[in-house]
């Protein structure tokens, strides 16, 4: 089945640096590849996502690209801001599956002010 | 708000007892997905239905099981409960089968502490 890795576990970055969070997956038939953020004691909430027809999507600060052949995707965050602190979980679902998500292990993001 | 409704919020029982986790769906959304996060893990996939009927099943226990009413509500039970049972449980629904073409909606979760 899907196995999707994800890295940092960890990121602490300064306000208005850009952040950067990969994650590959094992499916090569995956085509859907969503990003969900998790505030503390929240529930995770889809900030973006990217389908396997497009290698790159933006949504204002937050950006998503994704190399098929190398079989990663990563989220980029620029002029981070201390709100985009949270818990950010990668997770790819594959063409014929009976639709669920598998999820990275998040990377929980600081930003410092 | 997602329009994904759980209860209850929080849930104290004791080891060996059982308990009923409870999930209505967004409006319109005819799949619900159960999903375990312990604390400091990911989101674990337990199991999915659809219209009713079981779909996908992951990492859920033999201890565990879950339906789907007809009104579409969904149940999560969960018996015979340890402690490492202790974790947030979350509902998630989506308009079809799957979730590529209708994204996935959390609920807020139930925290169930096992003592």
């Amino acid at each position: 089945g899907e196995n999707v890795e994800q890295h940092p576990s960890t990121l602490s970055v300064q306000e208005g640096d850009s952040a950067v969070i990969k994650c590959t997956y094992s499916d090569s038939a995956s085509n859907y590849f969503p990003w969900y953020k998790q505030e503390l004691g929240k529930r995770p909430q889809l900030i973006i996502d990217i389908r396997s027809n497009v290698g790159e999507k933006k949504d204002q600060r937050i950006a998503v690209t994704l190399n098929k052949t190398a079989k990663h995707f990563s989220l980029h965050i620029t002029e981070t801001q201390p709100e985009d602190s949270a818990v950010y979980f990668c997770a790819a679902i594959a063409e014929g599956s009976q639709g669920n998500l598998i999820f990275g292990k998040g990377t929980k993001l600081s930003v410092k002010p | 708000d997602s329009g994904v409704t759980q209860t209850p919020k929080h849930l104290i029982t004791a080891t060996g007892q059982r308990v009923t986790l409870r999930c209505s769906p967004r409006s319109g959304d005819l799949s619900v997905y159960w999903y375990q996060q312990s604390l400091d893990q990911g989101l674990q996939f337990l199991i999915q239905y659809y219209n009713g009927e079981e779909r996908a099943k992951g990492n859920i226990l033999e201890r565990f099981s879950a339906q789907q009413f007809p009104d579409l509500h969904s149940e999560l039970n969960l018996s015979s409960l340890e402690l490492g049972d202790s974790a947030l449980y979350f509902c998630a629904s989506s308009t079809g089968q799957g979730v590529r073409n209708s994204p996935l909606h959390f609920g807020n979760g139930t925290r169930l502490t096992v003592t």
